[in-house]
């Protein structure tokens, strides 16, 4: 079955700095790659998602980039602000009705 | 809408026990999922169910079943209750559309087995 590996597991830095999330995969099958955030105590939400024929997708200060040749794809925000402190998990799929395999998660720790 | 909504959202069982963690979602969504979150390991699937009438067992379905009861519901039975399965479960519905897929996640149920 698909394997997702996610790195760093915490990652700190100041505020208004950017911050990579990376993942790789083990199943070129895998077709899509969406990323949650989680707050404490709270459910995972959709932040941003990307196909395997999309090398790169943005929306405002956050931005994926799939690499399918090298199987990693990865998570860059932006500008961080005190909000974007959370849980972040990457996924991997062949189809979302096949459910998502996760990585383990980063814990995203803004500054001030 | 209420989205995905589970029930309980907290229980506390003994071992051997038995109990049914309920989800239900009112977005017309096709597929339902069941996962088990515990610390440092992120989310793991499972069950999941595809459509209605169909389920498929995930990454670690061992002791635990489901039942895709209709198009809405979708439970998660813990037959004999283990500490192992002292966890933070969540169920999710999904639905296709064009080139969209997203998963929407419940609040989640916290099961602890003493």
């Amino acid at each position: 079955g698909e394997n997702v590996e996610q790195h760093p597991s915490t990652l700190s830095v100041q505020e208004g700095d950017s911050a990579v999330i990376k993942c790789t995969y083990s199943d070129s099958a895998s077709n899509y790659f969406p990323w949650y955030k989680q707050e404490l105590g709270k459910r995972p939400q959709l932040i941003i998602d990307i196909r395997s024929n999309v090398g790169e997708k943005k929306d405002q200060r956050i931005a994926v980039t799939l690499n399918k040749t090298a199987k990693h794809f990865s998570l860059h925000i932006t500008e961080t602000q005190p909000e974007d402190s959370a849980v972040y998990f990457c996924a991997a799929s062949q189809g979302v009705a096949d459910g998502l395999t996760f990585g383990k998660g980063t814990h995203l720790i803004i500054q001030p | 809408n209420a989205g995905v909504t589970q029930t309980p959202k907290f229980q506390v069982l003994k071992t051997g026990q038995s109990m049914t963690l309920q989800c239900a979602q009112d977005m017309n969504h096709n597929s339902m999922y069941w996962y088990r979150q515990d610390p440092g390991m992120g989310l793991r699937l499972i069950y999941y169910s595809a459509s209605e009438g169909t389920t498929d067992k995930g990454e670690v379905p061992n002791g635990y079943n489901v039942s895709r009861l209709n198009k809405r519901e979708f439970s998660l039975r813990l037959e004999s209750a283990a500490p192992s399965q002292t966890s933070v479960y969540f169920c999710a519905s999904s639905l296709r559309t064009g080139s969209r897929e997203t998963q929407y996640f419940g609040p989640g149920t916290r099961l602890l087995v003493l």
